[in-house]
């Protein structure tokens, strides 16, 4: 199985500051035939179902604002909240979709400092 | 508007049975293959089993092969869990959340239900 380490658990940032999330798989998610990263993130908030917010590792959800960026390649990723605002408090997770069976990250709490 | 409403989720005596059911809406139900996640108190997210289109392909995670069947009705468009031989350890809030295409091979999902409770517990 994949297994999928994310960094940090928590997080703390002033309104408008930049967060940062980390995800590192343990083995590559590209796959050579389509050069195609199998990582998404998805956000999930109190009382609501997870969200997705990007996938192939840098590509945005349609609708989902572009202060949300995603980044990496390999076993190496990252989600990046460039001015981040009261209603992103959230749990952000990866994912990994290469093969079966689907693995997630632990999960990252943001929250407002 | 996609939709995915999770049902029959309860408090479950250990070796009782349950069926999950994912009614879903706002989309061609019968074009996507969807899943089951599952996340245990304090735990991460476990994904548990897919089912593709037509029914004809099923995928178990090894933590509950053989007590556990996904299936789908696509004349209702719902998805079920059947869940037999419950532990303590299947404690869990058990999301539905479908695929982006009608394969799981390199597919994300791109929605998700809210999810519903199961409790194992004598």
């Amino acid at each position: 199985d994949i297994v999928m380490t994310q960094s940090p658990d928590s997080l703390a940032v002033s309104l408008g500051e930049r967060a940062t999330i980390n995800c590192k798989s343990s083995q590559s998610l590209l796959y050579s035939s389509t050069n195609k990263n199998y990582l998404a993130w998805y956000q999930h908030k109190p009382g609501q179902p997870p969200k997705l917010l990007i996938y192939w590792a840098s590509t945005r959800e349609y609708g989902v604002p572009d202060r949300f960026s995603g980044s990496g390649s390999g076993a190496d990723f990252t989600l990046t909240i460039s001015s981040l605002q009261a209603e992103d408090v959230a749990v952000y997770f990866c994912q990994q979709y290469y093969s079966l069976p689907l693995t997630f990250g632990g999960g990252t709490k943001v929250e407002i400092k | 508007e996609v939709q995915l409403l999770e049902s029959g989720g309860g408090l479950v005596q250990p070796g009782g049975s349950l069926r999950l059911s994912c009614v879903a809406s706002g989309f061609t139900f019968s074009n996507y293959a969807m899943s089951w996640v599952r996340q245990a108190p304090g735990k991460r997210l476990e994904w548990v089993s897919a089912i593709s289109t037509s029914t004809t392909s099923t995928s178990y995670a090894d933590s509950i092969k053989g007590r556990f069947t996904i299936s789908r009705d696509n004349s209702k468009n719902t998805l079920y869990l059947q869940i037999n031989s419950l532990r303590d350890e299947d404690t869990a809030v058990y999301y539905c959340a479908k695929f982006a295409g009608y394969s799981w091979t390199r597919t994300s999902f791109d929605y998700w239900g809210q999810g519903t409770l199961v409790t194992v517990s004598s």
